[in-house]
């Protein structure tokens, strides 16, 4: 099946940081990635789907302008937590699609202090 | 608004029993439904997909039914080995390309050697 990747895996920063996310697909092209945030103990929930070369689409409740998302190309995606905050700290997946089926990345585990 | 429960929340067993984990999705109006295995601290590993128009998926010691006119599906898991031991999250495809997932917060499973 397709990989994709997540860079870091985990990222331990300051309050008021801006931490940086990338998402790769490695051997396909993905005009349409995803990101979803998990909390302990609860479900996956969709943050943003990022369309290739137009602006992101947020889900209602996700502010826009402190989950900046990027997607210059066809295989990466990038998802920018500006001056984060404890209430940060989660689990961020990021996913992308062919014909088939969404494909997951590992995860990034941000915590921030 | 979507949303998926799963039950139990938390399930252990000993190996080699056979188990049943259950999906509920309260729109019934579905493109797909997929299950799928998060061990911890890691991403999503697809495990089954089951269209709308299907009734059940199989893999291996892995069968996924879906009654899509009552929201639900039940994951099927026959001779559980310790490795299995993972959480099971569900996951509800709607909207226009099945692309928008909804998920479950998942079952945390346990199989005792």
């Amino acid at each position: 099946g397709a990989v994709v990747s997540q860079h870091p895996s985990r990222v331990i920063c300051k309050s008021g940081t801006s931490v940086k996310i990338e998402c790769r697909s490695l051997d396909f092209q993905a005009t349409t990635m995803f990101w979803y945030r998990q909390f302990p103990k609860q479900s996956l929930m969709l943050m943003a789907t990022s369309n290739e070369g137009s602006k992101a689409t947020y889900e209602q409740g996700v502010e826009k302008d402190k989950f900046l998302i990027n997607h210059a190309s066809l295989t990466l995606s990038t998802l920018t937590v500006t001056s984060a905050h404890p209430e940060d700290s989660s689990f961020y997946i990021c996913s992308s699609r062919d014909n088939a089926a969404q494909y997951f990345g590992p995860g990034t585990r941000l915590l921030v202090l | 608004k979507q949303e998926v429960t799963q039950i139990p929340a938390a399930l252990s067993v000993p190996e080699g029993e056979n188990l049943v984990l259950n999906c509920s999705f309260t729109d019934s109006a579905i493109y797909n439904l997929q299950w799928f295995r998060q061990d911890p601290g890691k991403g999503l590993t697809s495990l089954l997909l089951i269209q709308s128009s299907q009734r059940e998926q199989t893999s291996g010691r892995l069968n996924a039914s879906l009654d899509k006119s009552s929201g639900r599906s039940t994951l099927y898991i026959a001779a559980s080995q310790p490795g299995d031991s993972a959480t099971y999250l569900c996951a509800v495809g709607s909207g226009a390309g099945s692309y928008q997932l909804t998920f479950g917060k998942g079952t945390k499973l346990s199989v005792i050697p």
